[in-house]
C-alpha cells in the first residue's frame, strides 16, 4: 500500500511568487491534514479536511495560504504571494478515522525555501 | 491550552546505552499522547501513543514510554540504543488536534 506522498520535495522560490504544494493521501482516508514546522521550532497544525470539506482550518497563518481538495483526495496547499517566514517543512498527513487515537500517517514533506 | 516539551534538542548515546528521551505536556485534562520518528527523508512514523489505558505503552523497535499523570511526563526510552535509532523523536500531545514538541534529534555513537 501506497504511503502518503507529497510533491514536490524541496522548492526554492522567490519573496512575491506562488507556489503550490500538493499530497496524495493513503487511499481510502478521508482525512488530511496539513502541517507546518518552521526551522527549529515544532510542527504546527495548519488545517483539517474530510472528504473535500474543511473541518478546521484554526492553524491557517492568514490569507495568503489556500487550501484545496476537490473531490476529496489529494489536496494542495498554495501560499501567494510566498514572504520570508513562510520558510519552512510542510507536512501532510492522511488517517482514516477522525477519533483522537487514530493513528496519522505522515508523508515525507515540503522543504520550501523563500529567498 | 496544550503545550509539549521536549527537554534536549540533542541526545547523543553510545551503541548499546540506555536511550531517554523527554517529554512534559501541560492540558488541562488527561491528554492522548504519541511519539513520532522521523528517519532522513522520510515522513513521521508513529512509535506508540498512549489512550488511557495502560501506562507503561510499548511501541515498534523495542521503545516503550511511560506516562506519570502526577509528574506530567511520557518520556520514551529503550534499553538499548542502536545505530538504526539515529532520527529526530516527536512528542505529540492531541486533544482536537495535534500540539507536537520542537522534537529531539539522536545521535548513536558505535
Amino acid at each position: 500500500e501506497a504511503g502518503v506522498t507529497q510533491f514536490p520535495s524541496h522548492s526554492v522560490i522567490e519573496k512575491g511568487q506562488t507556489v503550490t504544494l500538493r499530497c496524495d493521501p493513503i487511499s481510502g482516508h478521508d482525512n488530511l491534514y496539513w502541517y507546518r514546522r518552521v526551522m527549529g521550532k515544532e510542527i504546527k497544525f495548519l488545517l483539517h479536511f474530510v472528504k473535500e470539506s474543511k473541518q478546521d482550518e484554526s492553524g491557517m497563518p492568514n490569507n495568503r495560504f489556500l487550501a484545496e481538495r476537490t473531490g476529496g483526495t489529494y489536496s494542495t496547499l498554495k501560499v501567494q504571494p510566498a514572504e520570508l517566514e513562510d520558510s519552512g517543512v510542510y507536512f501532510c498527513a492522511s488517517s482514516q478515522l477522525r477519533g483522537s487515537t487514530d493513528t496519522q500517517y505522515f508523508g515525507p514533506g515540503t522543504r520550501l525555501t523563500v529567498l | 491550552a496544550q503545550s509539549v516539551t521536549q527537554l534536549g534538542s540533542h541526545v547523543s548515546v553510545s551503541e548499546g546505552a540506555l536511550v531517554l528521551l523527554r517529554c512534559n505536556y501541560s492540558s488541562s485534562v488527561p491528554p492522548y499522547l504519541f511519539w513520532y520518528v522521523q528517519y532522513p527523508n522520510q515522513g513521521l512514523q508513529l512509535l506508540l501513543k498512549y489512550t488511557s489505558a495502560a501506562t507503561l505503552v510499548k511501541g515498534i523497535n523495542g521503545f516503550e514510554a511511560e506516562f506519570k499523570k502526577s509528574e506530567t511526563s511520557f518520556h520514551l526510552t529503550k534499553p538499548s540504543a542502536h545505530m538504526s535509532d539515529a532520527a529526530e523523536y516527536f512528542c505529540a500531545v492531541r486533544r482536537n488536534q495535534f500540539y507536537f514538541g520542537t522534537g529531539t534529534s539522536l545521535t548513536v555513537i558505535p
